[in-house]
């Protein structure tokens, strides 16, 4: 069974409005998370590490401001596409570290279309 | 040199052959290795971790070759169900990053 949950799987919203993903470690404790982006065909993009109880670092190019980040406990991190445009239409996937077995596990991802 | 390469493929391969694909990274001081698998439109699954040692899991066998720095990934008696893109993943446990290939594409041809 999935031991990362992410939710939703599909959402479409309209140009402007924001979306929340969640991602959920349901075995274990998570102190990072971790949150890509796909677009078609091409790799995994980290966007930013999530760090519970702090702030996320993100990559270079990825903005903060419009992609939030929260680690508010060990086994949830979520992340809020504000003000969403078309571009932001990509699946976005998150995964988290099991620490003690060394071994990062992955969301189901989330497709997100905006219209 | 880009952090971890790999050949993009796509490696277009007959059914119940052998097939080996290579990933370099250029840190030296990555310490955890990873070879995951990645079906169309899904997600990235672990298909398994790399020891120093080289381990083997099935039909599937992953080395890892510090000096060189690489690792490997050999698929014996392909299948068809094995047909996706597999991904290496280094990780840097110093600063903590995790680092994707960008895949190579594998097609197992009936």
């Amino acid at each position: 069974g999935a031991v990362v949950s992410q939710h939703p799987s599909r959402v479409i919203c309209k140009s402007g409005t924001s979306v929340k993903i969640e991602c959920r470690s349901l075995d274990f404790q998570a102190t990072t998370m971790f949150w890509y982006r796909q677009f078609p065909k091409q790799s995994l993009m980290l966007m930013a590490t999530s760090n519970e109880g702090s702030k996320a670092t993100y990559e270079q190019g990825v903005e903060k401001d419009k992609f939030l980040i929260n680690h508010a406990s060990l086994t949830l991190s979520t992340l809020t596409v504000t003000s969403a445009h078309p571009e932001d239409s990509s699946f976005y996937i998150c995964s988290a570290r099991d620490f003690s077995a060394g071994e990062l596990f992955f969301g189901e991802g989330s497709r997100l279309t905006v219209l | 040199r880009k952090e971890v390469e790999q050949d993009p493929g796509p490696f277009n391969v007959p059914e119940g052959a052998t097939v080996a694909f290579n990933c370099t990274y250029s840190n030296s001081a990555s310490q955890s290795f990873f070879w995951y698998r990645q079906d169309c439109r899904k997600e990235p699954k672990l298909l398994m971790s790399v020891y120093s040692s080289g381990n083997e899991d099935g039909r599937f066998t992953a080395q890892l070759n510090r000096a060189s720095q690489y690792i490997s990934l050999l698929i014996r008696d392909s299948k068809l169900s094995d047909s996706a893109t597999y991904l290496c993943v280094v990780n840097t446990w110093g600063d903590d990053k995790i680092i994707f290939g960008k895949g190579t594409r594998l097609h197992i041809l009936p």
